[in-house]
This record gives C-alpha cells, structure tokens and sequence, in this order.
C-alpha cells in the first residue's frame, strides 16, 4: 500500500456544492500538508499541520477549509469554489515539520468547478 | 524571501542520452535545505535527494547526480544514459529555517525512445 493516499482521485463539483477531500498517510508521521497545483503555477502551499494542530496557513480564501483530526487523516473541505480553483490537490507527510525533511506526496485528487 | 528558478520549461531528448536539469536557488539564510521531486504522470511527487547548505559534496546514485555549487546558488541535476522512464516533471526545492518549502515551477523532461 502507497504511504500517502488519497480520496477521492477525480472530482467535478459546481460552485454550489460542498464536498470535502481525504488524505491517509500510513507512515507514522507528525506533519501533514496540502498543496494547490494548478496548470500554469508552481507548486502552491495551502496548510500546514504538526502534530494535529495547523502551523501554517498561506492565505488561503475561507472557501478552503481544512481538518486534521489525528496525525494520520487530512481533510480539505469544499465550499462555494470557483471555476479557477480547478486544480490537483496534492497532500503531503513528513517525519516531522522543518526545513530538514524530506515530504511524501500523494497522487492528487483532480478537482474540476463547473 | 527565498526563490527557485528553474529556467528549462521542457526538455526533449532521446534514450540514452544525458541531460541536466538546472536549479538556481535564492536565500538570505546560512542554513537551508534542497530538494530534487520527481512527479510522473501517475501524479505523486517522489523524494529524489536532499543536501544541506553546509554540505557541497557532489552526490551520485545509479543514473542519478547532483551538484551543487554554493558560489553560482545552483544544485543541478544530471540523469545519465537517460531512459523513457525517467520522462516526467522535476522538482527543485529549497527550505529554509523557518521550515517553510518554495517549489521552483518544474522542468518537463520526455525522453523518446
């Protein structure tokens, strides 16, 4: 089983729905990210989380709601998007959270705003 | 604030050829970390390298080398007898102390066969 998974792959929503992004990591790590990849922009970090409690936060519209109940599940929650919110979100873990480490990623949902 | 370059947008060679993959990296920390990605079509990024600022020693693994110049601010990246699966996008990271990770936009490398 891959480290980091993933639910689910691909999603379409309108902007009106709401639904929420899964993220599992089976590596027994303390740190967890979400990252916003889109067409033509570089990798874009959402949040951070260490230890449950979230460190970071790069200003991200509060239609992005994020959850972490334990080390090892993420969440992103959806709400009333925009068609430019159309991207890959990409969860990550690390051993711990600092510059040292090394991150382990997902394989992405898809997500498409109609 | 820190910023990675990585000019080549793609890069289109033929098997067995070697290629490298250029990264410039701006900081204003002493202390810093580099990273190298690999993310495939599958779409996951995969860890490659990572290398401290203190640490200039040139790296190689299998097909794989790094080098990182501290005086030029690059750490580039040379496959070897390069091969079709190795087509996929690369990342260059940097971290600084304050743990924050800045991604460079990515070079698309396709290897034809």
């Amino acid at each position: 089983e891959t480290g980091v998974t993933q639910t689910p792959r691909h999603l379409v929503m309108g902007m009106t729905n709401k639904k929420s992004l899964k993220c599992e990591q089976h590596l027994g790590h303390n740190a967890m990210y979400w990252y916003k990849q889109s067409a033509k922009k570089p990798l874009e970090l959402m949040f951070v989380y260490s230890l449950e409690e979230r460190v970071e936060n790069n200003s991200v519209p509060s239609r992005f709601s994020p959850e972490c109940p334990n080390s090892s599940h993420l969440f992103l929650h959806l709400h009333t998007l925009q068609p430019e919110d159309s991207a890959l979100y990409l969860c990550a873990s690390s051993p711990g959270q600092g510059p040292y480490y090394e991150q382990y990623f997902g394989p992405g949902t898809r997500l498409t705003v109609t | 604030a820190q910023k990675v370059t990585q000019a080549q947008t793609e890069i289109s060679v033929v098997e067995k050829e070697d290629v490298t993959l250029d990264c410039v990296y701006e900081t204003r920390d002493t202390t810093y970390y580099l990273f190298w990605y690999k993310q495939p079509p599958s779409g996951e990024l995969v860890f490659l390298i990572r290398r401290n600022s203190f640490d200039e020693q040139n790296e190689i693994s299998g097909r794989y080398s790094w080098n990182f110049q501290k005086s030029t601010s690059s750490f580039n990246f040379t496959i070897t007898a390069s091969q079709v699966v190795d087509s996929a996008v690369y990342f260059c990271a940097l971290s600084e102390h304050a743990g924050k990770s800045t991604f460079g936009d990515g070079t698309t490398l396709t290897v034809k066969p």
